[in-house]
């Protein structure tokens, strides 16, 4: 079935610094979904990519779609404490349109 | 606009009990989704619903876990009997069509 990984796990930052986490689908994805998820709530819609290689930017991030429509990224530039949280990427593909989740990212930043 | 709501958000149960949770999509919305969501990992699919019909429910354990859509709004997820493993967070959320997923605060089971 397919599969969506995420890397890396864990990443600890001191405010200001980069961060990017990535995503890889075992399968070619229709779209692909960003979510964010506080300490304590519950996943938050960020964004879809839907076109090959389709780049995004809602301020500090960036949302990147591979060409080959298997793998995204985002990049959070300069990052802030309010960006604390756990990332997840989710890929939609199949003939049943299934939405699958990554393990996510778990970012958190040192003041 | 109201979103999605859970209820309850807490239920401690011991094992080999019956639990339900319950779910009211946001309006208009025909997907809602039930997840499951262990600590530190990503929401697993558990069912999905177009409308009431049960589009996929491909990894919902069907020997002690049901669901239903009655009229196409509301839902519930009915584990009977709990065991220790099914302690978690169950989320739902719904979207219109393949669109973005709300999701509601989540419903954290305790199986002691």
């Amino acid at each position: 079935g397919q599969q969506v990984m995420q890397i890396p796990q864990y990443q600890h930052v001191q405010e200001g610094e980069d961060f990017t986490t990535y995503c890889n689908s075992s399968t070619t994805l229709s779209n692909i979904q960003w979510y964010k998820q506080r300490p304590g709530g519950h996943p938050v819609f960020l964004i879809q990519l839907v076109k090959s290689g389709e780049v995004k930017k809602q301020k500090r991030l960036t949302f990147q779609f591979g060409e080959a429509k298997k793998n995204s990224s985002l990049h959070i530039t300069a990052t802030q404490t309010t960006d604390v949280g756990t990332y997840f990427c989710a890929g939609r593909g199949g003939s049943n349109y299934k939405l699958t989740f990554g393990k996510g990212t778990l970012l958190t930043v040192n003041p | 606009e109201a979103g999605v709501v859970q209820s309850p958000r807490y239920k401690i149960i011991e094992k080999k009990q019956p639990v339900a949770f319950w779910c009211n999509p946001i309006s208009g919305h025909n997907t809602l989704y039930w997840y499951l969501q262990n600590l530190g990992q990503g929401p697993e699919l558990l069912i999905r619903y177009e409308n009431e019909e049960a589009v996929d429910d491909s990894q919902l354990p069907k020997d002690r876990f049901s669901a239903e859509r009655l009229k196409g709004v509301d839902s519930t997820l009915k584990i009977q009997p709990a065991e220790l493993g099914d302690s978690a967070v169950y989320l739902c959320a719904s979207s219109s069509e393949v669109g973005e997923l709300f999701f509601g605060e989540g419903s954290r089971l305790t199986v002691l």
